[in-house]
């Protein structure tokens, strides 16, 4: 079964303090993997796609990472601004649809 | 502002109630997808709508249809409700049905059910 875990499921980071967000995933073969960032009473807000391996993706203070089982979503020097949800998702490999399966996120809360 | 428009953005009703959903989606877009978000479960994919075929089908309920119109747009209908549809409903709309073809979502609908 498809499956994607995403991890923390919950960072409070200092302004300036940099890390990074894991999604791992297991996927009958990988079309692409999104990245989302979701404010509070808003729908998500597309970030980023990933095609392979070995691939990255670069937006502000944001920067995407994709291996063979999992992607990263580093943040450099965070903003009390970049405090949301992040979801990941995936696109298994196969059929005629783009529909996407969804990790529940990791909420991140930056502080000043 | 994703494009995609979604009403009622509040929706408060009674169990045994039915209720219509309604989405517009980005210009230009041909898909439409409806996803549950509660706060145990995350984002839920329900059904996908291409150019007013379905396209794909999710864990939706027998109690919940779809459909998207020649205009596009589409609506989601719930019918019997129960406390646990109480939710956030989002749809979400992209350019087709490709790969590289992100999905871009509305702020939703939610949906409490008493």
């Amino acid at each position: 079964e498809d499956q994607v875990t995403q991890s923390p499921e919950a960072l409070r980071l200092q302004e300036g303090e940099s890390s990074s967000l894991n999604c791992s995933y297991t996927v009958s073969g990988l079309r692409g993997l999104f990245w989302y960032r979701q404010d509070p009473g808003k729908g998500p807000e597309f970030l980023f796609t990933l095609y392979s391996a070995g691939e990255e993706k670069e937006k502000e203070r944001l920067k995407a990472t994709l291996t063979k089982k999992e992607s990263f979503l580093h943040i450099t020097a965070p903003k009390p601004e970049d405090s949301a949800t992040y979801l990941c998702a995936v696109l298994p490999g196969g059929g005629a649809t783009n529909k996407l399966i969804f990790g529940t996120g990791t909420l991140l809360a930056v502080q000043p | 502002d994703s494009g995609v428009t979604q009403t009622p953005k509040h929706l408060i009703t009674a169990t045994g109630q039915r209720v219509t959903l309604r989405c517009s989606p980005r210009s230009g877009d041909l898909s439409v997808y409806w996803y549950q978000q509660s706060l145990d479960q995350g984002l839920q994919f329900l059904i996908q709508y291409y150019n007013g075929e379905e396209r794909a089908k999710g864990n939706i309920l027998e109690r919940f249809s779809a459909q998207q119109f020649p205009d596009l747009h589409s609506e989601l209908n719930l019918s019997s409700l129960e406390l646990g549809d109480s939710a956030l409903y989002f749809c979400a709309s992209s350019v087709d049905v490709s790969y590289n073809s992100p999905l871009h979502f509305g702020n939703g609908t939610r949906l409490t059910v008493t």
